[in-house]
């Protein structure tokens, strides 16, 4: 079982959408969750850390579900600066502070 | 917020030769340092944990002979491709985990990456 999973999509919305994305992890012991977005041929960056009440930035919502392994983002009125890849990432359990990445949501927001 | 770089940025390269590439944290002390790669349309995989003054620890399947690391300061890591072949080309990108910005030590800021191709 893929320690980090996510559909890759692409998932391809009008300017406006609401676009949710989902992600399930292996390891129990995780004890921090993020969402990271990558650019093309770019590096990772922190879009948010997913805590266990949920969470909100602006238009972004993240949501951590412990009993199910699962954590969600929601992106509400899509810009096209949204498109980009979005990493579901976990770390290794307390103390631990290597990270686990998914392999990423690709979206297009499109005009 | 915190600045990692890299350099270089991309390098091309005969195979049999080795590649260095440097990870600096510009704005703050990086207590560890991880150096991830990443084949296209495939996830991030560690290849190492760096601690400054110590032995890198290599995640499982990864050479340490063949990817020598150093960390040698709080703000810089190197990672050497020796005798690179044609199959270590890849993005190769650190991260650094220090007190920055947001004072949370589990944040890791990433470098902008390293294109490498190997020919």
């Amino acid at each position: 079982r893929k320690e980090v999973e996510q559909d890759p999509g692409p998932f391809n919305v009008p300017e406006g959408a609401t676009v949710a994305f989902n992600c399930t992890y292996s390891n129990s012991a995780s004890q921090s969750f993020f969402w990271y977005r990558q650019d093309c041929r770019k590096e990772p960056k922190l879009l948010m850390s997913v805590y266990s009440s949920g969470n909100e930035d602006g238009r972004f919502t993240a949501q951590l579900n412990r009993a199910s392994q699962y954590i969600s983002l929601l992106i509400r009125d899509s810009k096209l600066s949204d498109s980009a890849t979005y990493l579901c990432v976990v770390n290794g359990g307390a103390g631990s502070y290597q990270l686990t990445f998914g392999k990423g949501t690709k979206l297009s927001v499109i005009p | 917020g915190a600045v990692v770089s890299q350099h270089p940025s991309r390098v091309i390269c005969k195979s049999g030769t080795s590649v260095k590439i440097e990870c600096r944290s510009l704005d703050f002390q990086a207590t560890t340092m991880f150096w991830y790669r990443q084949f296209p349309k495939q996830s991030l995989m560690l290849m190492a944990t760096s601690n400054e003054g110590s032995k890198a620890t290599y995640e499982q399947g990864v050479e340490k002979d063949k990817f020598l690391i150093n960390h040698a300061s709080l703000t810089l890591s190197t990672l050497t491709v020796t005798s690179a072949h044609p199959e270590d080309s890849s993005f190769y990108i650190c991260s650094a985990r220090g007190l920055a910005g947001n004072g949370n030590l589990e944040t890791q800021y990433f470098g902008p990456g390293t294109r490498l191709l190997v020919l």
